[in-house]
């Protein structure tokens, strides 16, 4: 099994530019999740998913979106990138809410 | 809202052990976990303890909760250079959401 996979895993983009970050899993799970990772912010959920077709907004939405066509893949979208949204993305996916399994990790700066 | 707290740094001397603190706020919690993150990589789940226990013991793990001051604990024995990393503690709250604090990174002394 692949787990969680995550892709691409480093992107570079200019103020304005628009990009899907795709994360997929070949675990079943039902329960999938978006996260951003910053210095000093800790973890912070921007969406999740908790089935095939439904989405719901985390601590974080704004300037995302994201869509759960199939139960394995789950694509986070930025319309417009800001400067604000240069992080480290990762996805997870899960059968319940603590037992998350993590992906590797997308790298993006927004110049 | 609920809230998990960690300190954000330890260093701890190579084959000592290292205690990892946490505190959560959330009294209905039913599962508090440990994840680990190496550099570059995303977290991975460690170990968990169920809310009715106070101790778990996995190998070099030991995890020590006390429900009546809400603290959670990760005991590393003999820390080894593997063991540098970040440590979120998290909890699960009454609407299956999970609560990941800022995370510990442990560096380790030669």
């Amino acid at each position: 099994n692949a787990g969680v996979t995550q892709t691409p895993k480093f992107r570079v983009l200019k103020t304005g530019q628009s990009m899907t970050l795709l994360c997929a899993q070949d675990m079943n799970h039902e329960y999938m999740y978006w996260y951003r990772q910053d210095p000093g912010m800790g973890l912070r959920l921007i969406h999740y998913s908790v089935g095939e077709g439904t989405t719901a907004k985390g601590e974080v939405p704004d300037g995302y979106n994201v869509s759960r066509l199939k139960k394995q893949n789950f694509l986070l979208g930025l319309e417009s990138a800001a400067p604000s949204q240069t992080s480290v993305y990762f996805c997870a996916s899960s059968y319940s809410s603590g037992e998350q399994y993590f992906g590797p990790g997308t790298r993006l700066t927004v110049t | 809202g609920e809230d998990v707290e960690q300190s954000l740094f330890l260093s701890v001397r190579e084959g000592d052990s290292s205690v990892i603190n946490c505190t959560y706020t959330d009294s209905s919690s039913t599962y508090l976990y440990w994840y680990k993150q190496e550099p570059g990589a995303g977290l991975q789940l460690l170990t968990y303890i169920f809310s009715n226990m106070d101790m778990k013991q996995d190998q070099r793990l030991t995890v020590l909760l006390n429900k009546k001051d809400k603290h959670l604990s990760l005991r590393i024995a003999d820390t080894q250079t593997g063991d540098s990393a970040i440590y979120f503690c998290a909890d699960v709250n009454r609407d299956d959401k999970i609560i990941f604090g800022k995370g510990t990174r442990l560096h380790i002394l030669p």
